[in-house]
């Protein structure tokens, strides 16, 4: 059971926007920034976004993310084949001592 | 550009202990202002952070782990390692082991797999 709560699964046709959402609570995502990784299978995460809504350095542009209140998400304009992978989203949580939490990943698909 | 490797056993016995080591290249683990972290993620399932060590020697762990967990740092080596006692099936997972900023994971390790299995 992950801290913070993500669909399992998200699909869209090349070309379409996409949102990806990511929800937390007071002590995780509210006081917090919020980081976004892409997985491909059977590689390593790579950091896409950091601290809420920057892109990693070579991240095209169609890749954004944002955050309100308790709730973050990941969206991608103009959908394209090569973004099918999992993507992850984390933060600090603030409530027993200060850790890393991740969400449990949302499997996008490109139809 | 920082490069990371993972090394360690691939298959631990349960109620034994699980080490593993990241070696860094391409840059000194006692210069840089990063923290070093471990990272997990089981089989078809999301990512968990392990800890993180950083470059005051300040050691952080996930709350549900600290009570097994040991991260180390040897800058003799250039490397940083991971202990976790006491395995379970549980802990059967890829281990990743990462550069941090805050709680930004920006290098990452290929990751290894070690399975707990007797």
């Amino acid at each position: 059971q992950s801290v913070l709560t993500q669909p399992p699964s998200a699909s869209g046709t090349p070309g379409q926007r996409v949102t990806i959402s990511c929800s937390g609570s007071s002590s995780n995502i509210g006081s917090n920034t919020v980081n976004w990784y892409q997985q491909f299978p059977g590689t390593a995460p790579k950091l896409l976004i950091y601290s809420n809504n920057q892109r990693a350095s070579g991240v095209p542009e169609r890749f954004s993310g944002s955050k309100s209140g308790t709730s973050a998400s990941l969206t991608i304009s103009g959908l394209q084949s090569e973004d099918e992978a999992d993507y992850h989203c984390a933060t600090w949580d603030d409530s027993l001592s200060t850790y890393v939490v991740f969400g449990g990943g949302t499997k996008l698909t490109v139809l | 550009q920082l490069q990371l490797q993972e090394s360690g056993p691939g298959l631990v016995k349960p109620s034994e202990t699980l080490s593993l080591t990241c070696s860094l290249s391409g840059g000194s683990i006692s210069t840089t202002r990063h923290s070093w972290g471990w990272i997990r993620q089981p089989p078809g399932k999301g990512l968990e952070w392990i800890g993180t060590s950083d470059y005051t020697g300040t050691i952080s762990y996930t709350p549900s782990l600290k009570s097994r967990v040991t991260i180390s740092v040897d800058t003799s080596k250039n490397q940083f390692s991971l202990r976790l006692s006491s395995v379970t099936a549980a802990d059967t997972a890829v281990y990743y082991c990462a550069t941090m900023v805050g709680s930004e994971a920006w290098s990452w390790g290929q990751g290894t797999l070690v399975t707990v299995s007797s």
